[in-house]
């Protein structure tokens, strides 16, 4: 069973259109995260989250926003997409603020 | 403010060489301090954490918190370990429960 799974894989689409990407985990963790690694592989935290506090990098902008419909799921939203926005997006979770991430396999966007 | 720095974005060794890639941190608190590999076309994951004191596919990071470091270390570099490599800080008293450092690209040249 895969502990943290995104779909889709691979997106593609146009500027200017929104779309969501899925993260679900199965391993009971309590805390979920979203980090976007650019085309230079360098990866950045997006937003950490649990059932009791959103935490927002204040240098994502708005158009990005995380839902989260129960415990084990995490969803990104993302409005009016940039060309900017193409990367590698990662969803991962953790039990407690001191463990171990596990990751999803990636979300490859292209914004065209 | 929490912050992980790994100053160096690429770097070049012999198979092997020595190799020792930097990570200094900032934290106010007791930080749990992680080395985690991406190889190439694979999922992020845990190489390991600095409570285990453990090696790992012979990768050792000391935790130097006089020096607020967790430096990476091999002694023999291998071309199967080029990938890139990030520092991550793990705490609980405020802000983001796991951050990371930019990365690191290894590259290991035969």
């Amino acid at each position: 069973d895969t502990a943290v799974s995104q779909t889709p894989k691979y997106l593609v689409t146009q500027m200017g259109n929104d779309k969501s990407i899925k993260c679900e985990q199965n391993l009971g963790h309590d805390t979920m995260y979203w980090y976007k690694q650019d085309s230079k592989k360098f990866l950045k935290i997006m937003f950490s989250y649990n059932n009791k506090e959103l935490i927002i990098n204040e240098t994502v902008p708005n158009r990005f926003s995380p839902k989260s419909p129960d415990k084990a799921h995490l969803n990104l939203h993302i409005n009016s997409l940039e060309l900017g926005d193409s990367a590698v997006y990662f969803c991962a979770s953790s039990l407690g603020t001191t463990e171990e991430a596990f990751f999803g396999q990636g979300t490859r966007l292209t914004v065209v | 403010a929490q912050r992980v720095t790994q100053p160096e974005k690429l770097l070049s060794v012999f198979k092997g060489a020595p190799v020792e890639l930097k990570c200094n941190y900032s934290y106010s608190g007791s930080p749990e301090l992680f080395w985690y590999v991406q190889y190439s076309r694979q999922r992020l994951q845990l190489l390991l954490r600095h409570i285990s004191r453990e090696s790992i596919k012979g990768f050792t990071a000391d935790l130097n918190k006089g020096e607020t470091s967790f430096h990476l270390k091999k002694p023999f570099a291998q071309e199967e370990d080029s990938a890139m490599y990030y520092c991550a800080l793990s705490g609980d008293t405020g802000g983001f429960k796991t951050i990371f450092g930019a990365g690191t690209r290894l590259f290991v040249k035969a």
